[in-house]
């Protein structure tokens, strides 16, 4: 049973500190996705990958959060420092070229206090 | 500036009768649509798709219907049953990338 898999799923930290999210994209998939979902914006786009190089990490707070992809079988979302505004749930999503849906994963909710 | 937009938060609908929920984007590149099911504490699932070449995709009791003209699309579950209830996602993606523009969700309750 194929499936994306994330850790932790859920995080409290405190404010200042850094917190580093992690995806396991299914196997095979060359794309994987971040997305942050919120209230006001829904789903939002944070960055994604294909074949590990970085596409577009345009919805990124540049200052304070970093994605990469060190190997096919791990992505990584790091918020450093981390603030109060972060709290929210992160997805993590993989898919493939050609335009076909994406798989996400039961995301991690993150708690900034 | 959301591209993709959900204009009814919530929904509640009555077991076995029609659900629609509604969807407007604004992007005319966008050419393929899904939509996708949330429930609590997990990851949205895919639901079903459309590309810009049809009008209509039907799978089961889902059915989604896009007017290009209009930019809009919408999701049919006939009959709606209460494990219906969940939060629905319209997304959509241009030819030209490979990332999903989602918009803000709708939240449909289906009343037993």
């Amino acid at each position: 049973d194929a499936r994306v898999t994330q850790t932790p799923r859920h995080k409290v930290t405190e404010m200042g500190q850094e917190v580093t999210m992690r995806c396991q994209p299914i196997l095979g998939h060359n794309t994987v996705f971040w997305y942050r979902q919120t209230m006001m914006q829904g789903l939002e786009l944070l960055a994604y990958f294909r074949n590990r190089a970085p596409l577009d990490d345009s919805g990124m707070p540049k200052d304070r959060f970093s994605a990469e992809m060190p190997d096919a079988t791990l992505a990584t979302l790091k918020i450093q420092p981390s603030e109060p505004r972060d709290s929210a749930v992160y997805f993590c999503a993989s898919g493939n070229r050609g335009r076909t849906e994406a798989f996400f994963g039961q995301g991690t909710r993150l708690t900034v206090v | 500036d959301q591209q993709v937009k959900q204009n009814s938060p919530s929904l509640s609908v009555q077991e076995g009768r029609i659900s629609i929920l509604n969807c407007d984007y604004t992007n005319s590149m966008f050419d393929y649509f899904l939509w996708y099911k949330k429930y609590p504490a997990e990851g949205p699932t895919f639901l079903i798709s459309i590309s810009s070449i049809k009008d209509k995709n039907e799978d089961g009791r889902f059915t989604v219907f896009l007017n290009k003209s209009a930019k809009h699309l919408s999701l049919h579950i006939v009959p709606s049953q209460p494990g219906d209830s969940a939060v629905y996602f319209c997304a959509a993606s241009a030819l030209t990338g490979n990332q999903f523009y989602f918009g803000t969700g709708t939240s449909l309750t289906v009343i037993p």
